[in-house]
């Protein structure tokens, strides 16, 4: 069964250093959003892609925080520096695309980051 | 603005009792698409339905029914008979064209269903 891929599942890094998270989307899914999920919340959307081009990163603390999908296939999110307040659940999405009706969401494992 | 309130934040229940989680959401966009997803404690976010703004019939599936009221702007999910294996924290989502058809979740409701 196809699914959404994601490493690494846990990521523990010190403040100030630079991290990065991968996701590899479901194959021919030309949508691909980057969420994040702090503990007892919901998801909230960090990015969205259609294919190799940003949608929309209005939430998304350009500061410290870049995503890219270069080939407008697999993407990455990296954080530097991190800081205490960005350890959460970044959750991986993709979908067939986000023009057409009927398009859920998959989801990937995620990948949960701690700041120490 | 599109908006997704699930007020309840915990509940717990008894293995075999019938359940009810509520969603309510909010947007002024006249068609729209609406999701319940489940979390397990492994993390990952199930995806169970997707509901058309334009259908208004209601689906069972299994254990699992839903109903939809644009009366009441909600979108509520039932469990019947409710398992050990229910236990997990269950969210609704929105997505509408103004919002670029990008997911809006609650808050979840965390189910925990006792043996």
């Amino acid at each position: 069964e196809a699914e959404v891929a994601q490493s690494p599942r846990y990521k523990i890094t010190e403040k100030s250093q630079a991290v990065a998270f991968w996701c590899d989307p479901i194959s021919g899914h030309a949508t691909l959003y980057w969420y994040r999920q702090i503990l007892g919340q919901g998801p909230e959307l960090l990015v969205q892609f259609q294919d190799e081009s940003v949608v929309d990163d209005s939430q998304l603390p350009k500061d410290r925080f870049s995503a890219e999908r270069l080939k407008g296939v697999d993407s990455t999110l990296k954080i530097q520096p991190a800081e205490l307040g960005d350890s959460a659940m970044y959750l991986c999405a993709s979908s067939l695309s986000a023009q057409a009706t009927n398009t859920e969401a998959f989801f990937g494992q995620g990948t949960r980051l701690t700041v120490v | 603005a599109q908006k997704v309130t699930q007020a309840q934040t915990e509940i717990s229940v008894v293995e075999k009792e019938d359940v009810t989680l509520d969603c309510v959401y909010e947007t002024r966009d006249t068609t729209y698409y609406l999701f319940w997803y489940k979390q397990p404690p492994s993390g990952e976010l199930v995806f169970l339905i997707r509901r058309n703004s334009f259908d208004e019939q209601n689906e069972i599936s299994g254990r699992y029914s839903w109903n939809f009221q644009k009366s009441t702007s909600s979108f509520n999910f039932t469990i019947t008979a409710s398992q050990v294996v229910d236990s997990a924290v269950y969210f609704c989502a929105l997505s509408t064209p103004g919002g670029s058809y990008i997911p809006t979740f609650g808050r979840g409701t965390s189910l925990i269903v006792h043996p």
